[in-house]
């Protein structure tokens, strides 16, 4: 079945610090795959989204690359503000397998002190 | 800003209860999902619907029951209440562009049962 495996947290950084978060998913199909963000006390914002192999996804200076050879869809970003902390959440969605519902991952917290 | 408003934000209710939650989606957006998040958790898909009629379901009983109404508007209904319904409640619509539908989501309505 579909899957989506991401980074453990917390995560702390300082300002401007480089930031990756890993994740990786199981599909059964080619799935389009997807990075949201929630702010606290916020819903779910959609942040990049790639929907096949070697895309990248990027915005607000996030980007993720999706690597089908090692099923991945990592985020990164050069230089975190404090305003970037917040939970994200990996997820796919497989829309050639019937299923266009969102399979997430547990989400990693991350701070980013000043 | 995502166009999807939920209400109520905060509902408190007790076991056996039954709780009816509100979704209004984007003008436009035919498909309505919605989603459990637990705390600490990534969100967990419940059921779809397209048009009126449900369009897939995640691993959840019965008593958990959904409408779509032709103004976009959407309710979750759950009955006979459990202590593990407490949760963030999480609807997201989307409209068919292609082979991919993007989902946006409302900021949720949190429920505690007691």
């Amino acid at each position: 079945g579909d899957s989506v495996t991401q980074m453990e947290g917390p995560v702390t950084l300082s300002e401007e610090a480089f930031l990756t978060i890993n994740c990786t998913y199981t599909a059964t199909g080619y799935p389009s795959l997807f990075w949201y963000v929630q702010y606290p006390g916020e819903g779910l914002q959609l942040l990049l989204k790639a929907t096949k192999a070697d895309d990248k996804g990027s915005n607000k200076g996030f980007e993720a690359t999706y690597r089908k050879e090692t099923t991945s869809f990592h985020l990164e970003k050069g230089s975190v503000q404090v305003s970037d902390s917040a939970v994200y959440f990996c997820a796919l969605s497989d829309p050639p397998t019937g299923a266009n519902n969102l399979f997430f991952g547990t989400g990693t917290r991350l701070t980013v002190i000043p | 800003e995502t166009g999807v408003t939920q209400s109520p934000t905060h509902l408190i209710k007790t076991r056996g209860q039954q709780v009816t939650l509100r979704c209004s989606s984007q003008s436009g957006h035919n498909t309505v999902s919605w989603y459990q998040q637990a705390l600490g958790q990534g969100p967990q898909f419940i059921f779809q619907y397209y048009r009126e009629e449900e369009n897939g379901r995640g691993n959840f009983p019965p008593r958990f029951s959904g409408l779509q109404f032709p103004n976009y508007s959407s309710e979750l209904n759950v009955n006979a209440l459990e202590l593990d319904d407490s949760a963030l409640y999480l609807c997201a619509s989307s409209a068919p562009t292609g082979s991919e539908e993007t989902q946006y989501f409302g900021p949720g309505t949190r429920l505690l049962v007691l």
